[in-house]
């Protein structure tokens, strides 16, 4: 069957460091990528997307790479602050299918001063 | 610029009922899609509209329906209301051409008693 899986378990973080969060799929051939962060009660909102023929895309004090040799993408927070503490979607957009996005289930960061 | 608006943001009904969601896309945008997103889940795509039709349909029974009209915004209709129904409602907006990143309403929280 066709999965997309992020980190189940929430990660905890020091402010300061790097956040590394994983996004894992099988059985698609995406045509794109996009990373979306989620506040409780809100709205996702649209962070980065990466193409099939892109390797890393950066923002900021973000950035997403994409492998579709492994099919996983990983996406980055430098220099966390408490603000990045969220939920983090990813979504694939497959080829034919229009803007039909495919989500993860999520993983929530939280950032401790 | 006004972003994704919905309405209404809560709403409570029974089981067997009907309901209507609406949704403004943002100013510049012509598709608007619809998500069920469960508690701890990612959103999961309902359908998508362009050109007041339905381009893209995901895997809910017949009980949920849309529309689009002239001015792109956009409805959400679900019949025989059942308790797994209850969920948050997002509306995103975007351009037609695949690929493009999505713009979220803040959605509408509807809980089935």
């Amino acid at each position: 069957s066709q999965k997309i899986e992020q980190n189940s378990e929430a990660l905890n973080i020091q402010e300061g460091k790097t956040a590394t969060l994983t996004c894992n799929y099988t059985n698609y051939s995406p045509a794109y990528l996009q990373w979306y962060r989620q506040d409780p009660g809100r709205g996702p909102v649209f962070l980065l997307l990466i193409r099939e023929n892109e390797k890393e895309k950066r923002k900021e004090r973000l950035k997403v790479t994409f492998d579709t040799t492994l099919k996983q993408s990983l996406f980055h927070i430098t220099a966390s602050q408490p603000a990045d503490s969220a939920t983090y979607l990813c979504a694939l957009g497959i080829y034919n299918q229009g803007g039909k996005l495919i989500f993860g289930q999520g993983t929530e960061l939280s950032v401790k001063p | 610029d006004a972003g994704v608006t919905q309405s209404p943001t809560h709403l409570i009904k029974t089981r067997g009922q009907q309901v209507t969601l609406r949704c403004s896309p943002k100013s510049g945008h012509d598709t608007v899609s619809w998500y069920q997103q469960a508690l701890g889940q990612g959103p999961q795509f309902i359908f998508q509209y362009y050109e007041e039709e339905e381009r893209q349909r995901g895997n809910f029974p017949d009980r949920f329906s849309g529309h689009q009209f002239p001015n792109y915004s956009s409805e959400l209709n679900v019949n025989a209301l059942l308790l797994g129904d209850s969920a948050l409602y997002l509306c995103a907006s975007s351009l037609w051409a695949g690929g493009r990143p999505q713009h979220f309403g803040d959605g509408t929280r509807l809980s089935i008693l």
